[in-house]
Order: C-alpha cells, then structure tokens, then sequence
C-alpha cells in the first residue's frame, strides 16, 4: 500500500501551458505539503494544509495554486508554466502540523519545462 | 541569514566502518531536528528525530547527537553496509516557524564492500 501517491511521476511540458499534479495519502494524517526540490538537491516548502484549510504558503509565484478537496488529497495546479519551474515536487503528510512525528513523503513528480 | 549547511562532498566509506555526518545550522532555534534518507528517484524517508534538550538518540544502527550550543548535529552510521548508500538529508523546525520544516542539501554517502 502507497502511503503518499502522487502523479504523475513525470511531467515533460511547454512555457505557457497549465499543468497540475495530483497527491493522495492513506495514513489518516491531519498535515499535507508541497516541497519543491531544485537541481541543487534543496528542498523548499511551498504549501501546507491541514484539513483542507490552508495554514502555510510561502513565497511562491501566484501561477501555482494549490487545492485540497479532503484532508487525504492536495493538488498542485501550475498556471503558464515557465523553464525555472522545472524541478521535482515532492508532496508530504505528517500526522499533525507540527511534523514532531517526521514527514511521510511522496516519490516525487519531476517537471520538465521545454 | 538562516542556513542549514551539510557536507557537498560524497562521503566514501568501506563497509564495517562508521559513517559520519554532519549538519551545522546558523540563525536557527530549533524545536527538534529531524535526519532522513533519498534515493535516486525517491522521495525522503524519515529516519530519526532528536529533540533541543536531546544530546543522543540511537535506532539500531543509527546514532545522532544535538549540540545546541555548537549549534550542530552529527549522524552516525554504524557497521556501515553497501544498502546504506544514499543522500541524507537533516531538517529542523524553528520553534518561531511551527510546520516549516527547513531541510540541508544532503550529504551522499557511499559505502563500498
């Protein structure tokens, strides 16, 4: 059983189009994100949702507007895609919002912007 | 600024040995800090999580130490096996950013036979 699913795994697309990427996790946790991880191997949080309601959303460009329809899903949408978006996008759960029990992580979806 | 800063060099290591990592963190006060692992193509595992009033946590193999007043944590990979090759990955949460769990670049680490 996947804990944290994400799709697709690859995501190969032009400037300009609209993409999303869709996460689902089974644990029952409260906590969802999205980090983003760019070719120097670092992870950044861009989004974090706990039951739905949005509670972090850092400094990230209006074009990526993240939707949570339940606690188990959180969706990213990716508006006019440019070439510095071109990254991988890990979603992750954690049990509460604090993340003191560790993060359970997606495998990835690795955006290529051509 | 605030940094989170690991080893960019591959740490090469023979098996049986004791790998040996390091985080150092600048302008952070961390609740906790937390270690993972990432596989090529993967996304990070949780591995262990050492609390600020924690000096040494130990999971089988693993050992981790917190000097708050270094200001650094050390990853200790004991009797070190070929399966054990990976990037690993510190992350800390400031306790003025519940949530945001901030992570390092990684160190890789490559055990041979």
């Amino acid at each position: 059983d996947t804990a944290v699913s994400q799709t697709p795994k690859y995501l190969v697309t032009q400037m300009g189009n609209d993409k999303s990427i869709k996460c689902e996790q089974n644990l029952g946790h409260d906590t969802m994100y999205w980090y983003k991880q760019d070719s120097k191997k670092f992870l950044k949080i861009m989004f974090s949702y706990n039951n739905k309601e949005l509670i972090i959303n850092e400094t990230v460009p209006n074009r990526f507007s993240p939707k949570s329809p339940d606690k188990a899903h959180l969706n990213l949408h990716i508006n006019s895609l440019e070439l510095g978006d071109s990254a991988v996008y890990f979603c992750a759960s954690s049990q509460e919002g604090t993340g003191v029990y560790g993060y359970t992580f997606g495998s990835g979806t690795r955006l290529t912007v051509v | 600024s605030q940094k989170i800063e690991q080893n960019s060099e591959a740490l090469n290591i023979q098996e049986g040995k004791t790998a040996t990592l390091t985080c150092n963190y600048t302008n952070y006060s961390p609740a906790y800090l937390q270690w993972y692992r990432q596989d090529p193509g993967r996304g990070p595992v949780f591995l262990l999580l050492i609390r600020e009033n924690e000096k040494e946590k130990r999971k089988e193999r693993l050992k981790v130490t917190f000097d708050t007043t270094l200001k650094q944590s050390l990853f200790h990979i004991t009797a070190s096996q070929p399966a054990d090759s990976a990037t690993y990955l510190c992350a800390l949460v400031p306790t003025d950013s519940w949530g945001k769990l901030q992570f390092g670049a990684g160190t890789q680490v490559v055990v041979t036979p």
